[in-house]
């Protein structure tokens, strides 16, 4: 299996431009979950979904934050207008079940807003 | 929330040594799970481990959830095992279906 897929792998952008984030989890896989890391705050869980739909977006940490999973092999997180405090590491999980069962991290986006 | 503790936060070791990291936790969980972040910021899965002992090459894992705690072992270290070592965990009585990660461990192996 490929693993999850994200892309970009580095993004690099101006204040106020919109930003998308595109995730591909691992085939058969019914739970994905989007994260971000920073030095200050570490390993955070925005939202997360199960077979495609939105469970938990407490973690979004404004309205410029949005997700959506069209169907079962793609998710984006989008980011509109983008800041220089979104700058972070992203990263998509996938898992097979929603609960109890091993995650699997794509290899993250790196975002520097400017 | 559960709360993860991971220790110690900075390990320097020389090329040959073995170490033990710590995971503490909270509260009951359905899963726990062993991370290292390499240098490239890979987060690669190490075990997957929310009771009993697992064993992979060099490294391997025991989790005693009755005692809320987990250790990572990690035998003969290499320049490669450089990196942050995490623990998260999924609180089996929380309603929010997530892993919660700890700080980590930031491992350092000197040739």
């Amino acid at each position: 299996d490929a693993g999850v897929i994200q892309s970009p792998r580095h993004e690099v952008t101006e204040m106020g431009q919109e930003v998308t984030l595109r995730c591909k989890p691992i085939s058969g896989h019914n739970s994905l979950f989007w994260y971000r890391q920073t030095m200050m705050r570490g390993l955070e869980l925005l939202i997360y979904f199960n077979n495609n739909v939105p469970i938990d977006d407490s973690g979004m940490p404004e309205d410029r934050f949005s997700a959506k999973m069209p169907n079962a092999s793609f998710s984006t997180l989008k980011i509109q207008p983008s800041e220089p405090r979104d700058s972070a590491v992203y990263f998509c999980a996938s898992s097979r079940l929603i609960r109890g069962t091993e995650a699997f991290f794509g290899q993250g986006t790196r975002l520097t807003v400017v | 929330g559960i709360q993860v503790e991971q220790s110690p936060p900075d390990l320097i070791l020389q090329e040959g040594a073995n170490s033990t990291l710590r995971c503490n936790f909270s509260d009951s969980v359905n899963n726990l799970q062993w991370f290292h972040q390499n240098p490239w910021g890979q987060l690669i899965n190490l075990f997957y481990i929310p009771s009993g002992t697992k064993q992979n090459g060099r490294l391997s894992a025991t989790t005693v959830a009755t005692e809320r705690y987990s250790l990572l072992y990690i035998s003969s270290s290499q320049t490669t095992d450089s990196g942050v070592y995490f623990c998260a965990v999924e609180h089996s009585g929380g309603s929010n279906y997530k892993l919660t990660f700890g700080k980590g461990t930031l491992l350092t192996v000197n040739p």
